[in-house]
């Protein structure tokens, strides 16, 4: 069965200074890896993904993930963090397994950003 | 990228009535998703509503709880029928346009009294 793991519960970190927002992963087969943000009172928006290709994956706002297939992780990073990056944060992960109902995308617990002027 | 737009956008019910939530999504879709999440918590599948076929349910979920249509390509709904104050929750729909990320409606938010 497949998991996502997101360690910590909140990160905080200065504006200016760089971010990483933790996430490991099982999964059978060939993962799909995606990241995820949500703004107060909103839905969830796309951020970036993994299917294959190059370990380090570029996506919106500046925001950037690396593929670690070795240590099952795909963790997002930022160079420097924004005061409006702060928002919650959410690994999913989605297997190559055709199912009756689809594919199954299942999301990790969430990391809440805080990013202090 | 989709609109989807999701109604109502919240919701206060009383114990024992059922609420249907209709989500409708800007381009035609095969495969939409709903989930459940409690604020600030992550998201838990409820099932995948596939066009002409009957819904397909995770485990804890039941078609009697949560009854899902689907009947075209770019409309769903799903009914929270028989309501208890477990139940209250943002409910949101989603769909994969192939690229394989999802995107989502903005929710609708139900509190059961």
């Amino acid at each position: 069965a497949q998991s996502v793991a997101q360690p910590e519960d909140q990160v905080n970190v200065a504006e200016g200074n760089p971010l990483t927002v933790k996430c490991t992963y099982s999964v059978s087969g060939n993962p799909y890896l995606f990241w995820y943000v949500q703004y107060p009172n909103r839905g969830l928006q796309f951020l970036l993904k993994y299917i294959t290709g190059d370990n380090l994956v570029k996506g919106s706002y500046g925001f950037e993930a690396e593929f670690n297939k070795s240590q099952t992780s795909f963790h997002l990073k930022k160079p420097s963090a924004l005061v409006s990056d702060s928002a919650l944060y959410f690994c999913a992960v989605r297997d190559g397994l055709m199912r009756a109902g689809g594919f199954k995308t299942i999301f990790g617990a969430g990391t809440r950003l805080f990013v202090k002027a | 990228s989709a609109v989807i737009s999701q109604k109502p956008s919240r919701d206060i019910c009383q114990r024992g009535t059922s609420l249907t939530i209709q989500c409708q999504v800007d381009s035609q879709v095969t495969m939409m998703f709903w989930y459940r999440q409690q604020p600030g918590q992550s998201l838990t599948l409820i099932a995948t509503a596939n066009q002409g076929s009957e819904a397909t349910y995770e485990s804890g979920f039941v078609i009697d709880k949560f009854p899902i249509s689907r009947p075209n390509l770019t409309f769903s709904t799903l009914t929270v029928s028989n309501m208890s104050p477990e139940d209250s929750s943002i409910y949101l729909c989603s769909v994969d346009l192939r690229g394989g990320e999802l995107f989502f409606g903005e929710g609708s938010r139900l509190t059961v009294l």
